[in-house]
């Protein structure tokens, strides 16, 4: 299985704050880089796919970007909304794999 | 709007088997694969598998072998997963998620506990 690994685990920003969260693939991945953002309550949302394709309805505050075996999301200018979790999933080969996850929290 | 309304919280012994299930609304629920994703207690998340409900072929995590069937009900666009044997380590959140990962449910928790 292609491992992922994201960082850093834990990412303390203020609002307005510019952060970028990174995922790392044990092997080469072509791209096939999605992103998830799951709430306290649980619930999961699909950010980004393709590296760097937003999902419907989700602000241009977030970016992706990378190629090979390094990728990264950005927000540009933090929300009180954004702070959550945040993690990578691979889909260039089964299974597909999530990263360890992101806590993004107020500082 | 799609949406998948997965059932409620179990409280089940070792050893015991499981059925959970993940009702979906709003598109055609023969078009799409139907994923299953479990998450334990603060750790990341797991690929446990997906059916294809149009003719219910499936496709599964090496790892769930043997501890997860799915299968679904077209008649009521309803997916299920049963997960069979139970332990400790199946104390876990299992999503159901439409195969384009959209559309998630809203998990389900499943305790395991004597």
């Amino acid at each position: 299985d292609i491992q992922m690994t994201q960082s850093p685990s834990s990412l303390p920003a203020s609002l307005g704050e510019r952060v970028t969260i990174s995922c790392r693939a044990s092997q080469g991945i072509s791209n096939n880089l999605n992103w998830y953002q799951q709430k306290p309550d649980g619930t999961i949302k699909p950010l980004i796919y393709y590296t760097s394709n937003l999902q419907s309805g989700v602000p241009s505050r977030f970016s992706g970007s990378g190629s090979g075996t390094d990728y990264s999301l950005t927000i540009s200018s933090l929300e009180p909304e954004d702070f959550a979790m945040y993690y990578c999933q691979q889909d260039a080969s089964f299974p597909p794999t999530f990263g360890g996850g992101t806590k993004l929290e107020l500082k | 709007q799609v949406q998948l309304q997965q059932s409620g919280a179990e409280l089940v012994k070792p050893g015991s088997s499981v059925k959970i299930s993940c009702k979906a609304s709003g598109y055609t629920f023969t078009s799409y694969d139907m994923h299953w994703i479990k998450q334990q207690p603060g750790n990341g998340l797991e690929w446990i598998g997906w059916i294809y409900p149009g003719n219910g072929n499936t496709k599964y995590n090496q790892k769930f072998n043997g501890k997860a069937t799915l299968t679904a009900d077209k008649s009521s666009s309803t997916a299920y997963m049963q997960l069979s044997s139970l332990t400790s380590e199946d104390s876990a959140v299992y999503f159901c998620a439409r195969e384009d990962l959209k559309y998630w449910g809203q998990g389900v928790m499943v305790t395991v506990s004597s």
